[in-house]
Order: structure tokens, then sequence, then C-alpha cells
């Protein structure tokens, strides 16, 4: 079945440690590419997108995220983390229709806590 | 510029109730979605409407779930009658173009 899988349930991490958190998807055409973050008490925020061009894209708060076609993926890292980056991560893909359907297909996100 | 709102934040109710979720996008974008996370699961898609007019519902679990959008600006959700595996939190977001933003969400409980 196609899908989003993201491998990490609950990531812990301590202040300033590096972050990666991976995210694998099934479908064979092209697609648009998110992550989402949603912080304690608050709504689904964009951090970042890839449509086309450069694979490494660069997004908020210092978070960046790169696209290997060939690996079906599109891991979110940052170099080193705040304890203000504690939230739930989550990875979305929107295959592309013909006919211009524009649903996201999420994966089953990733919990990030950091310890300060 | 206001985003994505969601009333009520919170809904309890009896199982064989009915609820209605309202969802008011952000001003000009003709796309809005309909999302609902259960719990420990992924956020699933539910449908999408592009104006007034349902593009794709073929996430809608069964019949007793109503999607409207009157006069392509606000949209209600009703559950009708809610079951216990209804609980969760139902997202909306609305779209320009590519990018969906999302609202805070409401989360319903079936009991």
């Amino acid at each position: 079945a196609q899908s989003v899988s993201q491998h990490n349930h609950h990531v812990i991490l301590s202040e300033a440690a590096s972050l990666e958190l991976g995210c694998n998807y099934s479908y064979g055409g092209t697609v648009n590419l998110f992550w989402y973050v949603q912080y304690p008490g608050q709504h689904l925020q964009l951090l970042l997108k890839y449509f086309s061009g450069d694979p490494l894209v660069k997004g908020i708060k210092g978070f960046e995220a790169e696209f290997i076609k060939s690996k079906f993926s599109f891991n979110l890292r940052k170099p080193s983390v705040q304890w203000s980056d504690t939230a739930e991560y989550f990875c979305a893909v929107n295959p592309e229709f013909v006919g211009g359907a524009q649903k996201l297909v999420f994966g089953q996100g990733t919990r990030l806590t950091i310890n300060p | 510029e206001a985003g994505v709102t969601q009333f009520p934040s919170h809904s309890v109710i009896e199982k064989g109730q009915t609820v209605t979720l309202r969802c008011d996008p952000i001003s000009g974008h003709d796309n809005l979605y309909w999302y609902r996370r259960v719990m420990g699961k992924e956020i699933k898609f539910l449908l999408h409407f592009v104006k007034e007019s349902k593009q794709d519902e073929s996430g809608m679990p069964n019949n007793r779930f109503l999607a409207e959008r009157t006069g392509g600006t606000y949209s209600t959700l009703k559950v009708q009658p809610a079951e216990l595996e209804d609980s969760g939190v139902y997202f909306c977001a609305s779209s320009q173009r590519d990018t969906q933003y999302f609202g805070p969400g409401t989360r319903l409980t079936v009991l």
C-alpha cells in the first residue's frame, strides 16, 4: 500500500545534540513533500516543503531536509536542538494525481523531547 | 491575516448523539480539507472541497459523516450518530495552491 513512514515514534535528546528524523514514502511518481510541527498546545505549523529544484531545503527555526529521490526519503535535520524544539513532527506527502486532488498523506508522527 | 479557525476546540458527547464541527478557512482560500487523527494513529485525510464542491471525499469513513461548505466559505462536518470509534482530533486545513495551513483542531470524545 502507498504510505509514508516515520521510523522513530519518540526521540529524546539533550540540548545542543544533532537531530535527524527519518521519513520514507512509497509513491512512485512526482510528489510534493512537507514537514509539519505541532508544539504543545498549538496547531500544526509548516516547517518546510519541497516541490522541485535543490533537494536540500531550508525551513524555519534552523531546520532543513534533504530529498533523496533514489531512496524515497525526505529526512529532517537540525545541527543543534534547543529545549523549545520539543514537539511532534509530521512528514507529509502530496502525491500528484491527475485531476488535481491535493490530499496530504501523513506519517505516524515523531514525538521529540529535548532535555535541558 | 487570520488563520484557520475551528469550533469547538473540544466536544464530549455520548454514543448515538450528533455533533457538528465547524471550520473557517483563511479568507480567499478556495481549497478546504478535513483530516482526522485517531489516538495513536496517523493523521488521515477525510475530504477536500474546492469552493463549495466536494473534490475528493474518498477518506470519509461512512455515511454517518456529512460535510458541507456553504457558499464556499466555512465548512461543517456533522457526525450522526456518533460512535465510540469516532473519537479523535479533527483538523481542518485550507490552501490557495499547494501549501495547506491547519487549524488548531477539534478534539471529539465519544463516551
